[in-house]
């Protein structure tokens, strides 16, 4: 079965530079979420999205900025990066069954590194 | 608001011992509560999950996880290890009505002695 497509898997950045990261869903999910995981910690909700609208927010920086297409992908941008984003991000997409939202399912995540 | 306390941040079994993971939520209104398993330099993965019904939920590799509302419980246990169970496990809960943002624990990292 198609899973969470993340791209890039890694990604290496100075301080102050940006980056974008992508997500595509797995095919007919409509709702995708943005997680961050620093080093030994537990993943963190930033942001997430229903067909193409934000729908919650979490603990995103300012900095950060994040939208999902009519395709139903997802881009998180971050901009003036800090050494403390340094983390491991997860994209994470799920679909309402009989008005429901259903399991969130992971992708393999992008490994940001912040030199 | 919703939270999860994961006792323990570090188990380690003998293989072929008794898993035992804790994990006890905090919520406002009945919760989704999920298992995800992660594997070094990987995703996270979806072990098992309780939304309503049976209080005993099954998942993948032999996993059990059941909700015990009166002790705000959801531990993970599998009679039996096996070396590939060596991971790190994190429990989640969301808002009931369907899975939405998660609060995840800390995580446990399960390790499996021969």
């Amino acid at each position: 079965a198609a899973g969470v497509i993340q791209s890039p898997r890694h990604l290496i950045k100075e301080k102050r530079e940006t980056a974008t990261l992508k997500c595509y869903p797995i095919p007919r999910h409509d709702t995708v979420y943005w997680y961050q995981q620093g080093p030994g910690q537990d993943p963190q909700f930033l942001i997430s999205f229903y067909e193409k609208m934000q729908s919650d927010k979490g603990s995103i920086p300012d900095r950060f900025s994040a939208q999902q297409f009519s395709d139903y992908h997802s881009e998180l941008n971050m901009s003036s990066l800090e050494l403390g984003d340094s983390a491991l991000y997860f994209c994470a997409s799920s679909t309402k069954v009989l008005g429901i939202l259903e399991t969130q399912y992971f992708g393999p995540g992008t490994r940001l590194l912040v030199l | 608001a919703q939270s999860v306390t994961q006792l323990g941040s570090h188990v380690s079994v003998s293989e072929g011992a008794l898993v035992l993971l804790r994990c006890n939520y905090s919520s406002s209104v009945p919760p989704y509560l999920f298992w995800y398993v992660q594997y070094p330099n990987q995703g996270l993965q979806l072990l098992l999950k309780y939304t309503t019904g049976a209080t005993l939920v099954k998942g993948i590799n032999g996993f059990e996880a059941e909700f015990k509302k009166s002790e705000t419980s959801f531990h993970l246990t599998k009679p039996s290890a096996h070396m590939s169970d060596a991971a790190e496990y994190f429990c989640a809960v969301s808002r009931g009505q369907g899975a939405q943002k998660l609060v995840f624990g800390q995580g446990t990292r399960l390790t499996i002695n021969p």
